[in-house]
């Protein structure tokens, strides 16, 4: 089966940094993305990775280890509006064209003043 | 960029009614389209895969006579829910793939669909 593992939920102070981390173990592999999403709303694209290594935009990075099954999303500058659930999500191969995406739980993000 | 329009916002309706959510897109031709169910407080669950006329996909578990999905069309797909009944309230989004989009990677969601029966 699939598994996406991630912490439920973080806390952080307004203008700190703060790393949510994601393991998974699926059957196949296409590509790990990262998105943001505000309660009742759909969720907004962050990053995509494919090849090992950190991938920077702006406050946010994300990182991807695929022998160790492992990423994480790094937000620094905290602020209030970062206030939101950050949703790990995998992209499994199917015969070589782009597949459906397998979400994790989701980490629910609360930044404080 | 890439834009997937989706109706209604939200809506309720009685238990045992149908209920038809769609998906548009609007700059692209989304040649797969893909149907979520997220519950409160949890992760969006794939329901469904749907190719442009051809037959959607299933997800275990998802009963493919209450939620029927229709894809006729590169640029339309819809989803059903029939019988609905209080445990179908959810928040149901698509996702749809396609070529001449010009969003990252290609998956554009949906705004999404706040179902309430009551």
């Amino acid at each position: 089966g699939q598994n996406i593992d991630q912490p439920t939920e973080m806390t952080a102070t307004e203008g700190a940094i703060v790393q949510i981390n994601c393991t998974y173990q699926t059957s196949g592999f296409n590509g790990l993305f990262w998105y943001q999403q505000h309660a009742g709303e759909a969720p907004t694209f962050l990053s995509y990775n494919v090849l090992d290594g950190l991938e920077e935009k702006g406050r946010f990075s994300s990182f991807l280890s695929r022998s160790k099954g492992y990423s994480y999303l790094l937000l620094k500058e905290l602020q209030m509006k970062d206030s939101a659930s950050y949703l790990c999500a995998v992209t499994i191969s199917y015969g070589g064209s782009q597949g459906n995406l397998i979400f994790g739980k989701g980490t629910k993000l609360s930044v404080k003043p | 960029g890439a834009v997937v329009s989706q109706h209604p916002s939200w809506v309720i309706c009685k238990s045992g009614t149908s209920v038809k959510i769609e998906c548009r897109s609007l700059d692209f031709q989304a040649t797969t389209m893909f149907w979520y169910r997220q519950f409160p407080k949890q992760s969006l669950m794939l329901m469904a895969t749907s190719n442009e006329g051809s037959k959607a996909t299933y997800e275990q578990g998802v009963e493919k006579d209450k939620f029927l999905i229709n894809h006729a069309s590169l640029t339309l797909s819809t989803l059903t829910v029939t019988s609905a009944h209080p445990e179908d309230s959810s928040f149901y989004i698509c996702s749809a793939l396609g070529f001449g989009s010009s969003t990252q990677y290609g998956y554009t969601f949906g705004s999404g669909t706040r179902l309430t029966v009551v």
